[in-house]
């Protein structure tokens, strides 16, 4: 079984339209990075979350890690074209190293 | 841009030979983690290098094995190749236990 689950699998949202992600886990979260990656290509780093309630914004990009550090949400303000792509979320389960496991990410496209 | 080279891009070999997947890290950092992603899937850790000693491993068989050079370069070598490795193999590399940059990854075929 998966240890981080990721919804929705795909999604498909009018250019101007707010989204959100979301990544869940069964255990308990060290570390939850955001990642976005392009068909094919390497994984560009979003953002990082710890501490539980903790909340970090860039841009239109503002993720969100519950008080029990258990889920995660990645929300999306006005999406462009530009943030169309495949969103991973990944855990440090802390296993003693920095190990990350990944969810089996959240595809979207944004409709002009 | 995350500093992380890797070579080739891509790469086409046949079941049985032996692959060397090489990645270069960002200047100063000190561990690279190697991830194997199949088509549609989370990448899947392989195994991690901290100063050049193998620091923690995957679930993935002994003829996976890597290298870390005083360089900040590394390597990833596969013996046997079989059909289910191909995928597109990512770095990360890190000042531990920092934030993982990736590379642009290669995308390996096994025919």
């Amino acid at each position: 079984s998966q240890e981080l689950e990721q919804s929705p699998q795909s999604l498909i949202v009018q250019e101007g339209k707010n989204l959100t992600i979301n990544c869940t886990s069964s255990k308990t979260l060290y570390g939850l990075y955001w990642y976005k990656q392009k068909y094919g290509e390497g994984l560009i780093f979003l953002m990082m979350l710890q501490k539980g309630g903790e909340e970090k914004s860039h841009e239109k990009i503002t993720a969100k890690l519950d008080e029990k550090k258990q889920q995660s949400s990645l929300h999306i303000t006005a999406s462009q074209p530009s943030h169309a792509g495949i969103y991973l979320c990944g855990a440090d389960m802390n296993t003693g190293f920095q190990k990350l496991v990944f969810g089996t990410g959240t595809r979207l496209l944004v409709s002009p | 841009e995350t500093g992380v080279t890797q070579s080739p891009t891509h790469l086409i070999k046949t079941r049985g030979q032996q692959v060397t997947l090489r990645c270069s890290s960002q200047s100063g950092h000190n561990t690279v983690s190697w991830y194997q992603q199949a088509l549609g899937q989370g990448p899947q850790f392989i195994f991690q290098y901290y100063r050049e000693e193998e620091n923690g491993r995957g679930n993935f068989p002994p003829r996976f094995s890597g290298l870390q050079f005083p360089n900040y370069s590394s390597e990833l070598n596969v013996n046997a190749l079989e059909l289910d490795d191909s995928a597109l193999y990512l770095c990360a590399s890190s000042f531990q236990p920092d934030t993982q940059y990736f590379g642009p990854g290669t995308r390996l075929t096994v025919l």
